[in-house]
C-alpha cells in the first residue's frame, strides 16, 4: 500500500535559519505529491504540491522537487520567519485525484526569534 | 469566502454513547471529505461525497459510522455506541470539481475533537 515516512520532529531553529523536512514515499504508479501546513488552532492548508517527475513545487518561500528515484520530496526554505511556526504533513495521493490523501505523521517546526 | 466549519470543536462523550459531528463546506463546492486524525498520526480518508452521493469509503469506517449529505450542502458524520478507540480529531474538507479531470484542491475545516472516556 501507499505511505508518506517524514522527517520526526519536532524541529526548533532560529529564525533565518534554513530548513529541511525530509519526506520519502512508497506508492504504485505516479503519484501526485503534496505539503500541507497546520498553523496553530486552524485547518489544513495546502502549501505546494508537484504532480509529475522533476516538478517543483513552490509556495511563500518553500520549494519541494519530486524526485521519483529516490522517491522523495524534501521541504525547503532558505530563511524562516517566526510565523513558519506549524505543523508540516507530507502527502501523496495515487489515484489521479487529489481527494484521497495519504499523510506522513506531521513535523511540528517551531522558529524562535 | 467563509471557509468549512464544523460543529463541535471540541466533543467529550461516554463509551457506547452516540455523538454527531457537523460540516459545512465552502458554498459553492460540490465534493465533500472526511478524515479522521489521531494523536501523532497524519490524517487518514473516511469517506467522501460528490454533491449528495457518498462515492467512497474507506475500510476504516465500520458500520457503527454513518455519513450523510441529504442535499448536497452540509454533511454530518454519526458515530453510534463509541468506543475509546473513536478518540481522535475528525476533519471535514471541502473542494469544487469541475469536468472529468480532477485536480482541485482541498480545503479543510479546524476540525472536531472527539474524546471518549
Amino acid at each position: 500500500g501507499n505511505s508518506v515516512t517524514q522527517m520526526e520532529g519536532p524541529v526548533t531553529l532560529s529564525e533565518e535559519a534554513f530548513l529541511t523536512i525530509n519526506c520519502t514515499y512508497t506508492a504504485t504508479g505516479y503519484p501526485s505529491l503534496f505539503w500541507y501546513v497546520q498553523y496553530p488552532g486552524e485547518g489544513l492548508q495546502l502549501l505546494l504540491k508537484a504532480t509529475k517527475a522533476d516538478d517543483k513545487g513552490s509556495n511563500k518561500g518553500f520549494e519541494a522537487t519530486y524526485r521519483k528515484e529516490t522517491t522523495s520530496f524534501h521541504l525547503e526554505k532558505g530563511s524562516v520567519q517566526v510565523s513558519d511556526s506549524a505543523v508540516y504533513f507530507c502527502a501523496l495521493s495515487d489515484n489521479g485525484s487529489n481527494y484521497k490523501l495519504t499523510f506522513g505523521k506531521g513535523t511540528l517546526l517551531t522558529v524562535n526569534p | 469566502d467563509t471557509g468549512v466549519s464544523q460543529d463541535p470543536r471540541h466533543k467529550i462523550t461516554k463509551r457506547g454513547q452516540n455523538v454527531t459531528f457537523r460540516c459545512d463546506p465552502i458554498s459553492e463546492h460540490n465534493r465533500l471529505y472526511w478524515y479522521r486524525q489521531t494523536l501523532g498520526q497524519g490524517p487518514e480518508f473516511l469517506t467522501y461525497f460528490q454533491n449528495e452521493a457518498q462515492l467512497e469509503k474507506s475500510r476504516l469506517l465500520s458500520d457503527r459510522f454513518s455519513a450523510e449529505r441529504p442535499k448536497g450542502s452540509f454533511s454530518t458524520l454519526e458515530i453510534q455506541r463509541t468506543e475509546q478507540g473513536d478518540s481522535a480529531m475528525y476533519l471535514c474538507a471541502s473542494s469544487l470539481t469541475q469536468g472529468v479531470r480532477t485536480n482541485e484542491k482541498l480545503f479543510f475545516g479546524s476540525g472536531t475533537q472527539l474524546s471518549v472516556l
